[in-house]
Parts: structure tokens; C-alpha cells; sequence
């Protein structure tokens, strides 16, 4: 089936750095999602995109999703502590006409303060 | 609540039981999808419904696996005859319409099965 490669796959960092992680697929997808889970609970929607090459913002994170419609990357600026959890990107693939969720394997964050 | 309502939050069944999960998703909200999350990875897709009718069940591990939305509002995922590979998350996710529209998800049921 359709496989999204999430890397990095874990990342440690100090409060108040920049995060960068990204998400790549070998097919075309009609859109990207990031999320975020904590332990315990359910993917909590981040930023949506929905357009090759459209750039969003929510807060300190930023999303984009690849002009070439195979890969999308998420910045967090300036971490907290609680920026700690799994991030996930998901997509939509093409062909796809409601909204069926393929996922990446996740991006472990852990912020030393 | 505002949000998708998952119970229990929490189920235990010995290997051969057979378990009923439910899902209450946002009031209104059309499409309604399954997933099922192992430990340490990606939730990876179930089935989906259109109101009350099931359009893909092509994530369905096997027969042992039974998804129903009777009225178009809650679900019942059912497990028969359960494995130990069955021990899980399943989460279920809701959205206002059909199309590419943004899923919310509830907190899931963590299903061991011993």
C-alpha cells in the first residue's frame, strides 16, 4: 500500500531551538496533514494543506506542502517544553475522493529545558 | 462533548473473546473512519462511512473484523474471535463532510488481548 517515509525518527533538542522534520512519498498525494499525539491520546490536528507549493502557519509551526506533490515538511520555531509528543504527517493520495489518512511513522520530540 | 468519544478507553479479552468498540464522532459530522495503531508506529486505515453506509472496508485485516454505523451517527467496530496480534489502538476520526476534509480524532481504545 501507500508508505509516507517520516524522518527524522527521533530528535533531542534544547528549549528554544528550531525543529525541522519532513515527509516524503514516492506517489503523488492531494493533501498533507500534520499532527500531533500525545501519550495516551488521539492525533491532534495540526496544520492542513491542501495546494502544491502552499505554505502555512499556525503559531510557531509552519507547513508546506511540496510543489511536487510527493513530500511536505513541518518547522517548529523556538521550542517549549510542552512542544514534547509524536508528530505525524498523513496525506490523502491521489485518486482518493474522501479522505482516506495514510500516515508517516512519526517523529519522536524531546525538549530539554 | 465537543469532540469524537471513544469507550471504553481501555479493553482487556482473553485470546477467543469477542469485543465491541464504540465511537460517538462530532455531532454532524458525515464521514466517519476506523484506524488501528501499533505500538510505535503510524495509525494505519480501517474502514470508512458515508453517514450509515460503509464505502471501504478494504482495511480490514480479516473477516474476524466488523465495522457498523447503523443511523449515521455512532459506530461499533467488533472483533470476533480475537488474537493476540488484534492488541492495538483503534481510533476513530470524524469529519464535517466527504472530500479532503480535516479528520478529528478521538483518544482511542487500547485493546490488549492476553
Amino acid at each position: 500500500g501507500q508508505q509516507l517515509n517520516q524522518s527524522p525518527q527521533s530528535m533531542f533538542i534544547q528549549e528554544g531551538e528550531d525543529v525541522s522534520m519532513n515527509c516524503t512519498s514516492s506517489s503523488i498525494f492531494n493533501t498533507w496533514l500534520w499532527y500531533k499525539q500525545d501519550p495516551g491520546e488521539g492525533p491532534v490536528l495540526l496544520i492542513a494543506l491542501y495546494k502544491a507549493g502552499e505554505l502555512t502557519s499556525n503559531g510557531r509551526l509552519t507547513a508546506q506542502f511540496g510543489i511536487t506533490r510527493k513530500d511536505s515538511f513541518l518547522n517548529i520555531s523556538a521550542s517549549i517544553p510542552s512542544d514534547v509528543g509524536i508528530y505525524f504527517c498523513a496525506g490523502t493520495a491521489g485518486g482518493t475522493s474522501y479522505g482516506k489518512l495514510t500516515f508517516g511513522q512519526g517523529t519522536i520530540l524531546t525538549v530539554h529545558p | 462533548g465537543a469532540g469524537v468519544s471513544q469507550s471504553p478507553r481501555y479493553k482487556v479479552a482473553k485470546r477467543g473473546q469477542d469485543v465491541a468498540l464504540r465511537c460517538d464522532p462530532i455531532s454532524g459530522h458525515v464521514s466517519l473512519f476506523w484506524y488501528q495503531q501499533a505500538l510505535g508506529q503510524g495509525p494505519e486505515f480501517l474502514t470508512y462511512f458515508q453517514n450509515e453506509a460503509q464505502l471501504d472496508k478494504s482495511g480490514l485485516p480479516s473477516d474476524r473484523f466488523f465495522a457498523e454505523r447503523p443511523e449515521g451517527s455512532v459506530s461499533t467496530l467488533k472483533i470476533q474471535r480475537t488474537q493476540q496480534e488484534d492488541s492495538a489502538v483503534y481510533l476513530c476520526a470524524s469529519s464535517l463532510r466527504t472530500g479532503n476534509q480535516p479528520q478529528h480524532f478521538g483518544d482511542g481504545t487500547r485493546l490488549s488481548i492476553l
